[in-house]
This record gives structure tokens, sequence and C-alpha cells, in this order.
């Protein structure tokens, strides 16, 4: 069975700071990959989104990044971060027209 | 723009209590519509897609329905353990599969 596994779960960071989330897909090959973010109002919006290796689509300009090293592994980066980053991180791939969630990493810059 | 809205924003029912969730949208050519349940700290989880209008899906005490502008989570008896945000995403053609999402509908099923 597919299983998506994100980290960490919870960070504090310093604002200025680099952020790494790291999320990886088990079971699968090729898979689509996203990275949503949720803020205090409960929506998610989507960040970036990954057909393939090396593909990256962003959504949203912003301080982040995001990278797509291997098949089924989706890294969101960030050089400095803003207070403005605080929020709760979510990675996704998707299985037919399904998407489906990992846990999610909660992010505080302080 | 695809956009989607959920009403109510909170919704407080007593365990048996039937109750709906409406999820209206707009979309440039709906390929899917989705319905998670999120609870608190986790990520959310899937619970059904329905693909056209008049389409309806069930789930134990849950059962989903879709029209040409909305959608609507109907909980039948609802239990304690039912309490969640409902989040509810439309996903348009040929747009790589994203999610566009409502803001949920935060349930709480009181014994």
């Amino acid at each position: 069975s597919q299983t998506i596994h994100q980290w960490p779960a919870t960070l504090v960071q310093p604002v200025g700071s680099p952020l790494s989330l790291e999320c990886t897909v088990e079971g699968t090959s090729n898979p689509n990959l996203y990275w949503y973010r949720q803020a205090a109002g409960r929506g998610l919006q989507l960040l970036f989104y990954s057909v393939g290796i090396g593909q990256i689509s962003s959504e949203v300009p912003q301080n982040l990044s995001a990278s797509r090293p291997q098949d089924r592994q989706f890294i969101l980066s960030s050089k400095k971060l803003l207070l403005s980053d605080s929020g709760f991180y979510l990675c996704a791939w998707k299985r037919l027209d399904t998407i489906y969630f990992g846990e999610g990493s909660w992010l505080t810059v302080v | 723009e695809d956009q989607v809205t959920q009403s109510p924003e909170a919704l407080r029912l007593q365990e048996g209590e039937s109750s709906s969730l409406n999820c209206s949208y707009t979309v440039s050519g709906l390929r899917g519509l989705f319905w998670y349940r999120q609870d608190p700290g986790k990520g959310p989880e899937f619970l059904f897609t329905l693909y056209s209008a008049g389409e309806e899906k069930e789930k134990e005490r849950l059962k989903a329905t879709l029209t040409k502008k909305e959608s609507f989570l109907h909980i039948t008896a609802p239990k304690p353990e039912d309490s969640a945000t409902y989040l509810c995403a439309v996903q348009a053609h040929n747009q790589g599969g994203k999610l566009i999402f409502g803001q949920g509908t935060e349930l709480s099923v009181k014994p």
C-alpha cells in the first residue's frame, strides 16, 4: 500500500533562519506531489506541485521554494524565514483523481 | 476564477441531530468535487469524490450529493466522534490535479 511520510512534525525557527521540510511517498512511482499550507483560517492554499523529477510549478509568489530531487521525494525550502511563513504545511500525492495528505508539519517562526 | 465557499463556518449539534453542510462552487470545467475530514493537528482524510450532478456517495453516517452549483454533506444521527472540520474542494480539468479548497465547516457534536 502507498504511504506518505513528512518530517519534521513540528519546528520552531527564528526569523531569518533557513527551512527544509521533507516528504517521501512509498509504494508508488512517479506520483504527482503537492505542498499545501494551512493558516489559522483553516483553508488550504496550494504552494507548489510537481509532475516529475525536477519539474516544479509555483502557485503563489513567496519566500519559499520546492525541489524534487528524486521520484518520490519532495522538499520545501526557504533561505530566510519570515513571521508570515508560520503555519501548517502539508505534503500530498495524487493517486488516480484523489489527493492524499500526509500528517503535516507545524512551523512556528519566532 | 475557481472558487469554493462552505457554510456554515461552524455547526454545533446534539448527538443524533441530523443536519447538512453546504459547499458552493464555481469552476471552469469540473473534474471532481472532494470531501475531506480533518481532525485537529492532523492532515485531511479523504472521504468522497463526486464527478457529476446527481451523483451520491455514502459512508456510515455521511452522505454526499452533488448538483451543478453545490454539494451537500448530510450527517445522519451524528455521534461525538464525527466532530471535526469538513473540507470541500474542487478539481478542474487540465490543472494537474490541483485542488481548490473551501474554508471548511467545523462540526461539533455534543453527547
